[in-house]
């Protein structure tokens, strides 16, 4: 059964850090490309960053580029988010999502419960 | 980069058919998924590739794409239905996912 563990998530200040870890079980992330994707609180899903099976390709939304940065490790069987220079408007749910390919660009077939981030002072 | 426009709400009575629209200029030429998302829960994927369903996903949930419109389709609309849905694209040319502004069904 394909499992999707978020953790990571919590309280941090404008300007702070958080790195984001994904657990998965039941399949080999290096055989499929995952993502991460957040929820602001009363608002719709917007796609952050992917990455490929191989680990090689990682893309990231303009909203994040350069302070966000997607990982994987195969031996762990984990995907991650680290989030740096964090703003109010990054607070979000965050889900890590499964897709269908190893390669990016085809959609996501098994998510996470989420991680709830809030940036705040 | 592509924008994704979905109405924002939708009212339906059961067993009738609710019909979600997905608008961008060149959709006809990606491949569109759909995700549902009922209230306080992930999103949960109910069409992909246009028109194909995951395994476990109900035949009354039905998609399809042509020119500036994608559409999802559930036939005879229960109860159970009420969520958000999303459309979901990936741009090839910013290699970006985009999703759409998302549909409220409402079932009365």
């Amino acid at each position: 059964e394909v499992q999707l563990l978020e953790s990571g998530g919590g309280l941090v200040q404008p300007g702070g850090s958080l790195r984001l870890s994904c657990a998965a079980s039941g399949f080999t992330i290096s055989d499929y490309a995952m993502s991460w994707v957040r929820q602001a609180p009363g608002k719709g899903l917007e796609w952050v960053s992917s990455i490929s099976g191989s680990g090689q390709s990682t893309y990231n939304a303009g909203s994040v580029k350069g302070r966000f940065t997607i990982s994987s490790d195969n031996f762990k069987n984990a995907v991650y988010l680290q989030m740096n220079s964090l703003r109010a408007e990054d607070t979000a749910i965050y889900y890590c999502a499964k897709t269908m390919s190893v390669s990016t660009g085809y959609a996501s077939h098994y998510w996470g419960q989420g991680t709830l981030v809030t940036v705040s002072s | 980069s592509s924008v994704l426009t979905q109405t924002p709400s939708v009212s339906v009575a059961p067993g009738q058919t609710a019909r979600i629209t997905c608008g961008e200029n060149d959709i006809g030429n990606r491949r569109v998924e759909w995700y549902q998302q009922k209230s306080g829960q992930a999103p949960v994927l109910v069409a992909y590739d246009d028109y194909d369903r995951p395994s476990g996903i109900p035949e009354r949930f039905s998609g399809s794409n042509s020119g500036t419109t994608a559409t999802l389709t559930i036939s005879r609309v229960e109860a159970g239905d009420e969520a958000d849905y999303y459309c979901q694209v990936w741009d090839s040319y910013t290699d970006h996912y985009v999703f759409g502004t998302g549909t409220k069904v409402t079932v009365l």
